[in-house]
């Protein structure tokens, strides 16, 4: 089982609607959690960190399950500009080092006019 | 204030032959981590740097090294290159090891022919 799990996509949207991205992790220790965005041919960019309590940053709702070991990402009102990869993030240790980030292969998403 | 600067953009080589990837951190950031990024792939982590020593390694082999400069630049070294090696090899940068809070560069595209 890979360590980490996102349904690639692609996610075709009409501007406006709601999307949600699902990430499932399979090491139960693991710590802290984010979710990137990376447009195409770019480098990832840090969209949000993922709280145990869940957070939310404008249109973008994170929510972590730990007894299921999964992680949403869910966008309200999709833009055009939000159409990217998003890509889910591990960190096996709390507050561990960048060896311990474990990347999934992202979602891809692209929101039509 | 300048982000992640990498060096080359892109690049060709063909099989055996060596390359070496640069990158300048975000100002204020002295940890920087190397990723290798192979198409429709998520980020691998390669190694990390800090305090001029290679704190951390992923799994990949000794023909992958690399160094930090007092000022916290980087370097990436790649021996006997093989097709295999040809991705976007991303530098990210923190302001401690212990983050899962990176900004990347935009990237070095190497192709090995």
């Amino acid at each position: 089982r890979k360590e980490v799990e996102q349904d690639p996509g692609p996610f075709n949207v009409p501007e406006g609607a709601t999307v949600a991205f699902n990430c499932t992790y399979s090491n139960s220790a693991s710590q802290s959690f984010f979710w990137y965005r990376q447009d195409c041919r770019k480098e990832p960019k840090l969209l949000m960190s993922v709280y145990s309590s869940g957070n939310e940053d404008g249109r973008f709702t994170a929510q972590l399950n730990r007894a299921s070991q999964y992680i949403s990402l869910l966008i309200r009102d999709s833009k055009l500009s939000d159409s990217a990869t998003y890509l889910c993030v591990v960190n096996l240790v709390y507050g561990g080092s960048q060896g311990n980030l474990i990347f999934g292969k992202g979602t891809k998403l692209s929101v039509k006019p | 204030d300048a982000g992640v600067t990498q060096s080359p953009t892109h690049l060709i080589k063909t099989r055996g032959q060596q390359v070496t990837l640069r990158c300048s951190p975000k100002s204020g950031h002295d940890t920087v981590s190397w990723y290798q990024q192979a198409l429709g792939q998520g980020p691998q982590f390669i190694f990390q740097y800090y305090e001029e020593e290679e704190r951390q390694r992923g799994n990949f082999p000794d023909r992958f090294s690399g160094h930090q400069f007092p000022n916290y630049s980087s370097e990436l070294n790649v021996n006997a290159l093989l097709l295999g090696d040809s991705a976007l090899y991303l530098c990210a940068s923190s302001f401690t090891p212990n983050t899962g809070e990176l900004f990347f560069g935009e990237g070095s595209r190497l192709t090995v022919l």
